[in-house]
């Protein structure tokens, strides 16, 4: 059974510029979540997509959004980078019942120059 | 004031030693509470899952959680190299999903 797939696994940006990330979660999982992790912050959940629609919301600026296709795959985006926003960005996929156990791909490394 | 506190550490122990994590919350409607594993350059990986107070245990690992106190711990016993990672604590509470808020993580080393 295949895992959690982020794309890219690393990328280097300037600030000003944007940019997306995508994630395809564990097939069957309709719940996608996406967290950023900074050694300062730890992990600091972003968003949370069910069934396409954002159900929860953390506490970013609104240059940080989010969508989810019908496939469940979901991507990310961030507009107007900032040095701050370099961070390891994780997705995590789950089933919407039981536990809410979630499922981690390795994630997307971000610098920010 | 952070819904979740947990020392980043670091933490170094010997090999066969007993380590003990731990968390702190302030949110009381938390139901879930769960460690994560977290190996460098990889996601981290559910290892205990704990469902209101009380104790867990499997293997190695024992999980307590404290609902009266908010504080949640992880024990490991005769501790190993192969231990040695960032451990993330976790809580959620059900309403329109699962919302997951985690711990800073510890950083484990156990030297052997």
């Amino acid at each position: 059974k295949a895992g959690v797939t982020q794309t890219p696994r690393y990328l280097i940006k300037t600030r000003g510029q944007q940019v997306t990330l995508s994630c395809s979660p564990i097939s069957g999982h309709r719940s996608v979540s996406w967290y950023q992790q900074t050694p300062g912050q730890g992990l600091q959940f972003l968003f949370e997509y069910f069934s396409e629609t954002q159900r929860n919301k953390g506490n970013f600026p609104g240059r940080f959004s989010g969508r989810q296709f019908s496939n469940s795959r979901s991507e990310m985006n961030v507009s107007t980078l900032e040095l701050g926003d370099s961070a390891l960005y994780l997705c995590a996929s789950s089933f919407d019942t039981g536990t809410g156990e979630l499922f981690f791909g390795e994630g997307s490394r971000l610098t920010v120059l | 004031q952070k819904e979740v506190e947990q020392d980043p550490g670091p933490l170094s122990v010997p090999e066969g030693a007993i380590v003990s994590l731990n968390c702190t919350y302030s949110n009381s409607a938390f139901q879930y509470f769960m460690w994560y594993r977290q190996y460098s350059r990889k996601g981290p990986e559910l290892l205990m899952y704990t469902y209101s107070s009380g104790n867990k245990e499997d293997g190695r690992f024992t999980a307590q959680v404290d609902k009266s106190s908010k504080y949640i711990s992880l024990f490991i016993r005769d501790s190993q190299p192969s231990d040695s990672a960032t451990y993330l604590c976790a809580m959620s509470v059900q309403g329109g999903g699962f919302k997951t808020i985690f711990g800073a993580g510890t950083r484990l080393f156990v030297k052997a």
